[in-house]
């Protein structure tokens, strides 16, 4: 089953506006969450991080909101561009060498 | 920069067939990682290595082999392809958490494998 839930599977944008997505984890002893953004063609990359000792991390139009006890995390990217538009992947890591990957969400960001 | 290259980008094979995808990286990472992609699955751990010689089982080993006999070089090996292996293969690569430094998964571009 998938340890991290990845929601919404597709979204679309207009040019300017926040793009949210949502992921929630059941294993409470994951302690680091990535995000991964991919262009078509591309392998993932990391967009940015977060662990659980900080509720919010920013860098620059991207930000992770990280709720503990409600074991959710998400990514804000504000004033989405179109060049934002990609697949987007949450992941969590326990700890050990291998990572959990969410399902994925399709963002589209309409000019 | 990181790089991570993986030896075709396309390959079209035949069921029963024995495949190999290789996959190199340059920056001297002791984790090597193979997943497969497909929509609406996300990512899915096939199998991983944190040392030469060394596999883990990953969350969908059945099917597939690996063989790392060199630090930068980790095969992803489909033993008879079967068409539901027909997928987006991704390698990766990282520094091991105990090494203290950032345990970031560095990704090739992937190979996109159609079995016939």
């Amino acid at each position: 089953q998938q340890q991290v839930k990845q929601s919404p599977q597709s979204l679309i944008v207009q040019k300017g506006g926040i793009s949210i997505i949502n992921c929630a984890y059941e294993n409470t002893a994951f302690d680091y969450f990535p995000w991964y953004q991919q262009f078509p063609g591309k392998g993932p990359a990391l967009l940015i991080a977060i662990r659980p000792d900080v509720s919010e991390k920013k860098e620059g139009r991207f930000t992770i909101s990280f709720n503990k006890s409600a074991k959710q995390f998400s990514l804000h990217i504000m004033d989405s561009q179109p060049g934002d538009s990609a697949t987007y992947f949450c992941a969590a890591s326990n700890g050990n060498n291998d990572m959990r990957f969410g399902a994925g969400t399709r963002l589209t960001v309409k000019p | 920069d990181v790089k991570v290259t993986q030896s075709s980008r396309y390959l079209v094979k035949r069921t029963g067939e024995k495949v190999f995808l290789e996959c190199v990286q340059d920056m001297d990472h002791e984790n090597m990682f193979w997943y497969r992609q497909d929509p609406g699955l996300g990512l899915r751990l096939i199998y991983f290595s944190y040392d030469v010689k060394m596999k883990e089982k990953g969350d969908i080993p059945e099917g597939y082999s690996v063989s790392r006999e060199k630090k930068e070089r980790f095969s992803l090996i489909l033993e008879s392809a079967s068409t539901n292996q027909t997928s987006m293969y991704l390698c990766a690569s990282s520094f091991p958490l105990y090494s203290g430094r950032k345990n970031t998964q560095y990704f090739g571009p992937g190979t996109r494998l159609t079995v016939l």
